[in-house]
C-alpha cells in the first residue's frame, strides 16, 4: 500500500514569508509526527497528534510555527514569517497505534525547507 | 532531558565484513529504542524495533541488542554490502505523555566498499 506522502518534495522561499508542508500519512494510522531535521541541530520532534486528543506541541522552537490535522488524516505545518534558520529538511511520520506491537513509524521522504 | 550518542560518527569497510554500530542514551527510562536507516535525500526506514523489556530483536543480516539497565544498544551487520551503505539513525521513546516522541543520536554513516 501507499507510504507516508509530503510535499512539496524541495520549497524554496524568501524570508519573512509564510509556508506549508503537507503530510498524507498511512491510511488507518492514528498517530502522526512532525519532526526537523537540520545540519545543526539533528533529527528533531516537533509536534504529535493522536487521534482526536489535543496535539503535543511541546516541539515547537516558536510561536511562528502551528500544525493541524484534519479528520484525523492529512496534516498541515505552517511556518510563518521564515528565517534563515527554518531551513531543514520537515519528515512527518506516522504509526498504527497506541498499543505495543503497533509504535514502529513510518516516514515520508520529507520536504526540503531553504530560506534564502 | 534523554540524550542519545552513536559511536562511530563514521564508517568505511570493504564489502563482506561484520561491523557494529553502538548507541547510547542517557536515560534507562525508555519505552523502546528503534534503528533507522536513512539514505540520502531521502526519509528513513525503520529497520528494528525493540521494546524495552525485549533484549534483541533479528532481521536477516541484522541483529540489534538493547541493554537498558546501561542505556546501550547495538546494530550489528552481518557480511556486509554496498547495498548497506546509508546514515544509521538510533532512537529511543518514552511512555506517558511522551507516548511516541522519538530521540535521535546523530547517526552513523556508513561506507561499504566493494
Amino acid at each position: 500500500g501507499a507510504g507516508v506522502s509530503q510535499s512539496p518534495s524541495n520549497k524554496v522561499t524568501e524570508k519573512g514569508k509564510d509556508v506549508e508542508l503537507r503530510c498524507d500519512p498511512i491510511s488507518g494510522h492514528t498517530a502522526l509526527y512532525w519532526y526537523r531535521q537540520s545540519l545543526g541541530q539533528g533529527l528533531e520532534f516537533l509536534i504529535y497528534f493522536q487521534g482526536n486528543s489535543a496535539p503535543d506541541k511541546s516541539g515547537l522552537p516558536s510561536d511562528r510555527f502551528s500544525a493541524e490535522r484534519t479528520g484525523g488524516s492529512v496534516s498541515t505545518l505552517t511556518i510563518q514569517r521564515t528565517q534563515q534558520e527554518d531551513s531543514a529538511v520537515y519528515l512527518c511520520a506516522s504509526r498504527p497505534g497506541l498499543a505495543r506491537g503497533l509504535d514502529t513509524q513510518y516516514f515520508g521522504p520529507g520536504t526540503r525547507l531553504t530560506v534564502l | 532531558k534523554q540524550e542519545v550518542t552513536q559511536i562511530p560518527a563514521a564508517l568505511s569497510v570493504p564489502e563482506g565484513e561484520n561491523l557494529v554500530l553502538n548507541c547510547s542514551f542517557t536515560d534507562s527510562a525508555i519505552y523502546n529504542l528503534q534503528w533507522f536507516r536513512q539514505d540520502p535525500g531521502k526519509g528513513l526506514t525503520s529497520l528494528l524495533l525493540i521494546q524495552s523489556s525485549q533484549r534483541e530483536q533479528t532481521s536477516g543480516r541484522l541483529n540489534a541488542s538493547l541493554d537498558k539497565s546501561s542505556g546501550r544498544s547495538t546494530l550489528y551487520i552481518a557480511a556486509s554490502q554496498p547495498g548497506d551503505s546509508a546514515t544509521y539513525l538510533c532512537a529511543v521513546t518514552r511512555g506517558g505523555t511522551s507516548y511516541g516522541k522519538l530521540t535521535f543520536g546523530q547517526g552513523t554513516i556508513l561506507t561499504v566498499h566493494p
